[in-house]
């Protein structure tokens, strides 16, 4: 079976500039996760997707971060403009279930730095 | 925030069994005990979860006291490939449609197993 497939692996920019990051989840998987994770710490949530629809995007900054999952299948992130802090890891990830049960299977992640 | 506390690192030697202990003293009923690990630049994996019983598969086993409030993974055999950080989440099942069963991450215990 075919993991969580992410792309780019590792993306360099300037402050200010705009990146986007792709996301192709596990077929047939329902739920869809972002997460962030800034070196020494653990990933933090920023967006679920269930289907194309968003189930929570508390945690994520709208002014500059923006995400879609059209068609309910693969994802794209967005950053625009990026900011310094922003340097992390982009970690996607799936779920089969709908209930939030299941174990979610991770992508290897997107490196981010920012200049 | 994260609902557990870990240690910040610990040692094991090779072949011994590693025993990674969690707290998780403020728990609900309708909460499981999640373990989940990342190996170095690859997103965390699966590894186990309970919810009173201890449970087995064939990478760990989970400890889980009567009470609830604490819990340990144990690697019966390290080897050097299970050099990674450990995540001991709690989460929330059964949630229909609700962000809540997503896993808020701490930062882990990092085990380094030794030669």
């Amino acid at each position: 079976e075919a993991g969580v497939a992410q792309s780019p692996r590792y993306k360099i920019i300037e402050k200010r500039q705009s990146v986007a990051f792709w996301c192709n989840p596990i077929s047939g998987h329902a739920t869809l996760y972002w997460y962030q994770q800034i070196l020494g710490q653990g990933p933090k949530l920023l967006i679920q997707f269930q289907n194309n629809g968003v189930v929570d995007d508390s945690q994520l900054p709208k002014d500059r971060f923006s995400a879609e999952r059209l068609k309910g299948v693969d994802s794209t992130l967005k950053i625009q403009p990026a900011k310094l802090e922003d340097s992390a890891v982009y970690l996607c990830a799936s779920s089969l279930d709908r209930w939030g049960i299941g174990e979610l299977f991770f992508g290897e992640g997107s490196r981010l730095t920012v200049l | 925030d994260a609902k557990t506390t870990q240690p910040t690192s610990m040692d094991c030697a090779e072949g011994r069994a590693a025993n990674l202990p969690c707290n998780h003293s403020t728990i609900s009923g309708n909460e499981y005990v999640y373990w989940y690990r990342q190996i170095h630049s690859q997103g965390p994996q699966y590894i186990i979860h309970g919810l009173k019983n201890n449970e087995t598969n064939e990478m760990a086993s989970l400890i889980i006291t009567e009470d609830r409030k604490s819990s340990t993974l144990i690697l019966p055999h390290a080897t050097l490939r299970d050099t990674a950080v450990y995540y001991c989440i709690v989460r929330v099942v059964m949630n229909y449609g609700g962000s809540q069963g997503n896993l808020i991450f701490g930062k882990g215990t990092k085990l380094s197993v030794k030669p």
